[in-house]
């Protein structure tokens, strides 16, 4: 199936600090990626829809200038956590919809952000 | 919003059975995903469901999207220890809009009793 990698998959930082999670679609290109963000034993909560050359859409809610997206390429997507604070601790996943046939959408591997 | 309710939220059960869950919605989908997530990771594709009465099978797994296009059912069968995990149902109501993001159910907890 199709490939979608996320980096770091760890990350511990201080708080007030900005940590930039990075997404790719490896094998495919991917006009629309996915931001979620899931806490312990909870679904997957959609924080924005990213469409490459264009600015992201957010859902209700999520700041956007805390939450910052970057769809700078089509396998390419950014998110940057700006002045993080301990609750926004958390398993950020990405998501990738393969531009070709049936958009079918694939997952990253998600990345776990500790904010000390 | 849309939703969609999953169930069962977790089944716990033996090795060797077959296990069945459900995903319901009060509005239509035309596409249907099944992914399963395990711990510390993301949600990983199972199936893929296109068109409403369409069965498919990966393995020990088979999804259906029902009729109405308001339901799909994932059935694993001979469960094994390695089914352990969350299972996700997603459905996403324009198959063609690539903007349009999916709605996804709670999940359902399998865990299986060697």
């Amino acid at each position: 199936g199709a490939v979608v990698s996320q980096h770091p998959s760890r990350v511990i930082c201080k708080s007030g600090t900005s940590v930039k999670i990075e997404c790719r679609s490896l094998d495919f290109q991917a006009t629309t990626m996915f931001w979620y963000r899931q806490f312990p034993k909870q679904s997957l909560m959609l924080m924005a829809t990213s469409n490459e050359g264009s600015k992201a859409t957010y859902e209700q809610g999520v700041e956007k200038d805390k939450f910052l997206i970057n769809h700078a390429s089509l396998t390419l997507s950014t998110l940057t956590v700006t002045s993080a604070h301990p609750e926004d601790s958390s398993f950020y996943i990405c998501s990738a919809r393969d531009s070709r046939g049936e958009h079918t959408q694939y997952f990253g591997p998600g990345t776990r952000l500790t904010v000390l | 919003g849309q939703q969609l309710n999953q169930s069962p939220q977790s089944m716990f059960i033996q090795e060797g059975e077959d296990v069945s869950m459900n995903c319901t919605s009060s509005s239509i989908f035309n596409t249907w995903l099944w992914y399963k997530q395990e711990p510390g990771e993301g949600p990983v594709l199972l199936i893929a469901l296109y068109k409403a009465g369409e069965l498919t099978s990966n393995g020990r797994l088979t999804a259906q999207f029902g009729i109405t296009r308001k339901d799909s059912f994932l059935n694993i069968s001979a469960s094994i220890p390695s089914d352990v995990g969350i299972y996700f149902c997603a459905g996403q109501s324009s198959p063609y809009s690539g903007n349009t993001p999916l709605v996804f159910g709670k999940g359902t907890r399998l865990s299986v009793i060697a």
